[in-house]
This record gives C-alpha cells, sequence and structure tokens, in this order.
C-alpha cells in the first residue's frame, strides 16, 4: 500500500522569503501522480500544484514549484516570496494512475502548518 | 458551474441520532469520494463510487453508508451517531483529467 509522509508537522517562514515543505512517499507503481493542497483557514481544499511521475520536468505554478525527485520518493514544495495569504496548512497527496476501485482516491500526508510572519 | 457542494456546513448532533450529509457535483464525474479529517491525521478515504449504482468503501467506512443513484450526488449517511465521528467532512469528485475537486466541508459534533 501506499504511503505518504510530511515530517514537519509545523514551519515559519518571513514575508517575502521562501520557504520548502518536504514530503516523502512510498509506492512500488511507476507511474503515478503527486498533488500539494492548501487548505487555509477556511477549509476549503485549494489545489496548488500537481506532478505526473513521468514528467521529469518539475511543475511550477507562479511562486510554486515542486523538486521532484522520483528515485528517493521525495517532491518538496518550495513558496517563493512568501506571502501573509500563504498561511494555511499544506497537504502532500499521492494518486495512482489508474482510473478503477480505490485507486483513483488520494492518499493524504499529516499536513505541514505553514506560518508566515509580517 | 457551481463545482462540488455539501449540505449542510455546520451540524451538531447527539449521540444515537442518524443524519444525512449531501453532496453534489455539476461536473458529470464518475468518481466521488468522502474523507473525513481530523487534528494530526489528514484526511482518510470513508467510501467512494466509481459511477452511479457502484459504491465501496475505503480506510474507515464503520458507521457510515453510502448509495449512488445519480451521476451527480453521492450522499452520505451516519446511522447512529457517536462523539468518534466528530470530524470534518469533505466530498471529493474526480475527472478523467485526475484532479481531484473538493467540496466546502461540513463540520460535524457529535455530543
Amino acid at each position: 500500500a501506499q504511503t505518504v509522509t510530511q515530517s514537519q508537522p509545523e514551519m515559519s517562514v518571513q514575508e517575502a522569503e521562501t520557504v520548502t515543505l518536504s514530503c516523502t512517499y512510498d509506492t512500488s507503481e511507476s507511474d503515478y501522480y503527486l498533488f500539494w493542497y492548501k487548505q487555509p483557514p477556511s477549509r476549503q481544499m485549494i489545489l496548488v500544484i500537481r506532478q505526473e511521475a513521468y514528467k521529469q520536468q518539475n511543475a511550477t505554478e507562479n511562486r510554486f514549484s515542486v523538486n521532484f525527485q522520483k528515485a528517493a520518493k521525495s517532491f518538496s514544495l518550495k513558496i517563493s516570496d512568501s506571502q501573509l495569504g500563504d498561511a494555511a496548512m499544506y497537504f502532500c497527496a499521492y494518486r495512482s494512475p489508474y482510473y478503477g476501485g480505490s485507486q483513483g482516491n488520494l492518499i493524504f500526508g499529516k499536513g505541514t502548518k505553514l506560518s508566515v510572519k509580517p | 458551474n457551481a463545482g462540488v457542494t455539501q449540505t449542510p456546513k455546520f451540524q451538531v448532533l447527539k449521540t444515537g441520532q442518524s443524519m444525512t450529509l449531501q453532496c453534489a457535483q455539476d461536473m458529470n464525474h464518475e468518481y466521488m469520494s468522502w474523507y473525513r479529517q481530523d487534528p494530526g491525521m489528514g484526511l482518510r478515504l470513508i467510501h467512494y463510487s466509481v459511477g452511479a449504482g457502484i459504491t465501496d468503501q475505503g480506510e474507515v467506512p464503520n458507521g457510515y453508508n453510502v448509495s449512488r443513484s445519480t451521476t451527480e450526488d453521492f450522499p452520505l449517511r451516519l446511522l447512529s451517531a457517536a462523539p468518534s465521528q466528530t470530524s470534518v467532512y469533505f466530498c471529493a469528485s474526480v475527472g478523467r483529467a485526475d484532479t481531484q475537486y473538493f467540496g466546502p466541508g461540513t463540520r460535524l459534533t457529535v455530543l
């Protein structure tokens, strides 16, 4: 069974600085999807970024980018030029590529709470 | 296009009461899921459905029932509420683009 581990329960960053959130996962599949979700105090789950395992190029979305290391099974999220609105819980998630059975669902890490200091 | 909607947003129950959490999506997604979120536990899968008439259990199904009579709706029923079911519940749907879309969540408290 696949597992996702986020080893940093809490992180803090100064406004305008850069922070990296860590995520590791375990799987025997060669193809899969990885996601980072943001959950602000409103509790809405917001997709930040996604990565297909077959793509070597790291995904980027504006100030958010990932460092995907397939061999090491590592998927970290880098937030550049941190803003007060980035303060939230961040969840790393894994999904099998197969569209059927339980494999279509996400497996989540336990989350990292990010604080942004002004 | 409303995406994924959930009702109610908040609910307080007494132990032993039953209720249904409603979930609907207007994106014609076949795949829908229910998760619960507890402090320090991330989100865990309760039940899921791969299409109308087809449901299956996830990681933490005990105490919950689901049915899927239409593509749009996927209600979650608590049969006899227990304090251990106090949680935040999320409904989600998945399209062929493989991205999960989440509803706004329901905060449930069982006294």
